[in-house]
């Protein structure tokens, strides 16, 4: 059981834009603890996609941004495109006994 | 460029203890504000955090497996060193290192498959 709570799956057409939840609490998200996704293609590491909660880091297409509102945060992706057909995680930091940080149970996208 | 690269045995028997490196490049454990991670990831499962250890020294551990964990850092040798102690086959899963400035890993190594069986 996931500190933070995302969809098991989502789908998409090339070109729809798809959104991914990650659902928090009082003591990570909610507490003002900002969210990170990263993108895990089949057989890679985790990519930072996103920090600080709607951050960038360098080469990552503007097609991917980042919110947060209260205990929540969202993946959006606009302009869906074959290879983003990946795992998405989102990450942030508890100050609960659930440690320092937390991750939510992952998101599998899936372009149609 | 900022590169982590896990290494360790491939398979460890049930009751082991599991002994990782991370070797680093790229940046340096002694400033201020740097980290490094360890997170695991069962096949087929989801990302669990597991520790982190700071440039001050200062070390976080999951509660869950806190007891069973140590993290060290040998900054002359640019290399974290994360123990696990009485392996299970339930610890059987790809471990990664990655490198932190804040609230999460910003660069991550290319994990390491750690199959626990007799």
């Amino acid at each position: 059981q996931s500190v933070l709570t995302q969809p098991p799956s989502v789908s998409g057409a090339p070109g729809q834009r798809v959104t991914i939840s990650c659902t928090g609490s009082s003591s990570n998200i909610g507490a003002g603890y900002d969210v990170q996704w990263y993108q895990q293609l089949p057989g890679t590491a985790p990519k930072l996609l996103i920090f600080l909660n709607s951050n960038r880091p360098s080469g990552v297409p503007d097609r991917f941004s980042g919110s947060k509102s209260g205990t929540s945060a969202s993946l959006t992706i606009t302009g869906l495109q074959a290879e983003d057909e990946a795992d998405y995680y989102c990450q942030s930091y508890d100050s609960s006994l659930s440690g320092v940080w937390v991750f939510g149970g992952g998101t599998k996208l899936t372009v149609l | 460029q900022i590169t982590l690269k896990e290494s360790g045995p491939t398979l460890v028997e049930p009751t082991q203890t599991l002994t990782l490196t991370c070797t680093f490049s790229g940046f340096s454990l002694k400033t201020i504000g740097v980290g490094v991670g360890w997170i695991r990831q069962p096949p087929g499962k989801a990302l669990e955090w597991l520790a982190l250890i700071y440039w001050n020294d200062d070390k976080a551990y999951s509660p869950s497996l806190k007891s069973r964990l140590t993290i060290t850092k040998d900054t002359s040798r640019n290399q974290v060193v994360l123990r696990m102690t009485n392996m299970d086959p339930v610890d059987t899963a790809t471990y990664y290192c990655a490198h932190s400035v804040g609230s999460g890993g910003d660069y991550w190594g290319q994990g390491t498959l750690v199959t626990v069986s007799s």
